[in-house]
């Protein structure tokens, strides 16, 4: 199976701060690299596809590039909203695959 | 609006069976592969199966590979999760999730919570 890596496991951070979160695949995926955000006690919702697409009504201070092995979450501006975990997915391979999560903290 | 509505979960023994359904509303349901992703308490998320829009490809974890069985039904607009020989390490919420034209699991339930314990 294609392993996931993100870092970092966890960040604390200011409202206004901007913030980035990486993701590394154990082989190159190309862009089949999704972005997720979840809440607690609430199912993830789909930020980026396709490595640097942004999902419909997602805000657009949220951001993603890479292709190949690494990636990278970009949030330009945090807003008390955007305080939550954070996986990346890949789905080059038919076996998918998630990052083991970034929980994004307040400072 | 994409809605889908899982049920079935519940505490059970080691060693025993459940069936998970999902209940799929707002799209058209034989149009798109489905999939289920579990998360153990307090842990990440885990794909755990999927399955083509007309059954055609399933695939499955290798953590339950052999003890658990995706299946649909389009006329009913539902996918099924059947899950036998439980263990602990089953215990998670399990979502129900739709894949996009573009990408794969794009479309989250709000998921069914399975307890495994004696």
């Amino acid at each position: 199976d294609i392993q996931m890596t993100q870092s970092p496991s966890s960040l604390s951070a200011s409202v206004g701060d901007r913030v980035t979160i990486t993701c590394r695949a154990s082989q190159s995926i190309s862009s089949y690299l999704n972005w997720y955000q979840q809440k607690p006690g609430k199912a993830p919702k789909l930020l980026i596809y396709a490595a640097s697409s942004l999902q419909s009504g997602v805000p657009s201070r949220f951001s993603g590039s890479g292709s190949g092995t690494d990636f990278t979450l970009t949030i330009s501006s945090l807003q008390p909203e955007d305080f939550a975990t954070y996986y990346c997915q890949q789905s080059y391979s038919t076996s998918i695959t998630f990052g083991q999560g970034t929980r994004l903290e307040i400072k | 609006e994409v809605q889908l509505v899982e049920s079935g979960g519940g505490l059970v023994k080691p060693g025993g069976s459940l069936r998970l359904s999902c209940a799929a509303s707002g799209f058209t349901f034989s149009s798109y592969s489905m999939n289920w992703v579990r998360q153990a308490p307090g842990k990440g998320l885990e794909w755990v199966s999927s399955i083509s829009s007309s059954s055609s490809y399933i695939y499955y974890a290798d953590s339950v590979k052999g003890r658990f069985t995706i299946s649909r039904d389009n006329a009913k607009n539902s996918l099924y999760l059947q899950m036998n020989s439980l263990r602990a390490e089953d215990t998670a919420v399990y979502y129900c999730a739709r894949d996009s034209s573009v990408t794969t699991v794009t479309h989250w339930g709000q998921g069914t919570l399975v307890t495994v314990s004696s």
